[in-house]
């Protein structure tokens, strides 16, 4: 086991453009949350799913962030018409069924220009 | 709602020395767990100590410990017999009842040779 892994580490775009993220967690792991860091900043809970059911979601998700784990396995978070301000680390994290602790993956680093 | 203070934006510590990082807490729960994570500058958060609020005996790992004052909402990290691998950012986190994970800002723990 690897460990939680993050697809694209970085990724640098154009405002208004759309970009996705996909995040494939620790296997067996039913729980996935999504976080946003900002500089400075600890992370900021955007959402999280227990198996394929999205169950939270943070008033932070805009309507132009959408979050899929359609198989329970990995997931995908997709940003519409990006702006500037959403250039942050998006980080995943992976939780067993009972254990109480997430463990993260190495987050993707979003550029907009 | 539960917020986590970290009022340490930074700290020192000479090698083979302690010290304490500090975390405090607000909530309306009796029942939830405590964490400190670490990210070094590759940005990986990494577990370092868990705590549940229902065991008063402070939880150690290695040469990490805790001290866990629930009645003063309080949870600070002791690194004894620091390493230069011990640099880095150090983060509390709250979980609460409904398996939603908040942060605080943080502490860059820097370690003198």
């Amino acid at each position: 086991d690897t460990g939680v892994s993050q697809d694209p580490r970085h990724k640098i775009t154009k405002r208004g453009q759309n970009v996705t993220f996909r995040c494939d967690p620790i296997s067996e792991h039913n729980r996935l949350y999504w976080y946003r860091q900002t500089l400075g900043q600890g992370p900021e809970f955007l959402t999280y799913f227990q198996n394929e059911a999205q169950l939270e979601k943070s008033r932070l998700l805009s309507d132009r962030f959408s979050a899929e784990r359609p198989k329970g396995s990995f997931s995908t978070l997709e940003i519409q018409r990006t702006e500037q301000g959403d250039s942050a680390m998006y980080l995943c994290a992976s939780e067993g069924l009972g254990s109480a602790t997430q463990y993260f993956g190495p987050g993707t680093r979003l550029t907009v220009l | 709602a539960q917020t986590v203070t970290q009022s340490q934006p930074e700290m020192s510590v000479q090698e083979a020395e302690t010290v304490t990082l500090s975390c405090t807490y607000d909530t309306s729960e009796s029942d939830y767990y405590l964490f400190w994570y670490k990210q070094p500058p590759s940005r990986q958060m990494i577990l370092v100590i868990r705590q549940e609020a229902y065991k008063q005996q402070n939880a150690t790992e290695n040469r990490f410990s805790v001290n866990f004052q629930k009645a003063a909402k309080s949870f600070s990290l002791k690194i004894s017999d620091s390493q230069l691998g011990d640099a880095a950012m150090y983060f509390c986190a709250y979980r609460n009842t409904g398996n939603q994970f908040y942060f605080g800002t943080g502490t860059s723990l820097t370690v003198i040779p």
